[in-house]
């Protein structure tokens, strides 16, 4: 079974301090990976897939299959960046995604 | 993203009554889904289809129902069957193939009378 955990419901942070927003996955195949962003009275949209190793708004995240994990980061959070984020998984092949519940961030100025 | 559109924007729907909500890309897509969002459950698939005429249930179909009669729509039916309706309703679609995205709607607000 596909499944994918989101430890923190809420996460905190002042401007400029760096931010790790947590997700681990369950997946016995090879996953593919992404993280979706939903800014304030706006549409949820695509923040970054693994498969593409880019960084966007200044925020990375690494596919770590040993850990399961694939954690998003930045080093320097901006109060623009308040928002709600989705980790989510595709089995490779499905055309299904598999949401987290979701973390809260907020960048308090 | 305006390639997908859903609406209304806001519904209300009283006891006992069947309600159908509309989602409609022009990205040519070919499979589309149904989400359900409520407050610290993130999103729950209801229904999708990857082609038309096609669909299958999700995590969460029962009381609700969909078609697929175009590759531009694909609207759901929130039947009185199901118990708990109010919530946020996603619809997404996806091009096909391996790590494509999805991309959203603004959602429709269901509310019960």
């Amino acid at each position: 079974a596909q499944r994918v955990t989101q430890p923190e419901k809420l996460l905190s942070v002042f401007k400029g301090a760096p931010v790790e927003l947590k997700c681990n996955y369950s997946y016995s195949g090879s996953p593919e990976l992404f993280w979706y962003v939903q800014y304030s009275r706006q549409r949820l949209q695509l923040l970054l897939r693994h498969i593409s190793r880019e960084s966007i708004k200044g925020f990375t995240a690494d596919l770590n299959k040993g850990e399961t994990s694939f954690h998003l980061k930045k080093p320097f959070a901006q109060e623009e960046d308040s928002a709600m984020y989705y980790c989510a998984l595709s089995g490779l092949g499905s055309e299904k995604l598999v949401f987290g519940k979701g973390t809260k961030l907020t960048v308090n100025p | 993203d305006g390639g997908i559109t859903q609406s209304p924007k806001y519904l209300f729907r009283k006891e006992g009554q069947n309600v159908t909500l509309s989602c409609e890309q022009n990205l040519n897509h070919d499979a589309m889904y149904w989400y359900r969002q409520d407050p610290g459950q993130g999103l729950r698939l209801i229904y999708y289809s990857q082609i038309v005429n096609d669909f299958q249930k999700g995590d969460i179909a029962e009381g609700y129902s969909v078609s697929r009669e175009k590759k531009e729509s694909f609207p759901l039916t929130v039947t009185s069957a199901q118990k708990n309706p109010t919530a946020f309703y996603l619809c997404a679609s996806k091009a096909r193939g391996n790590n494509q995205p999805q991309h959203f709607g603004d959602g429709t607000r269901l509310s019960i009378l």
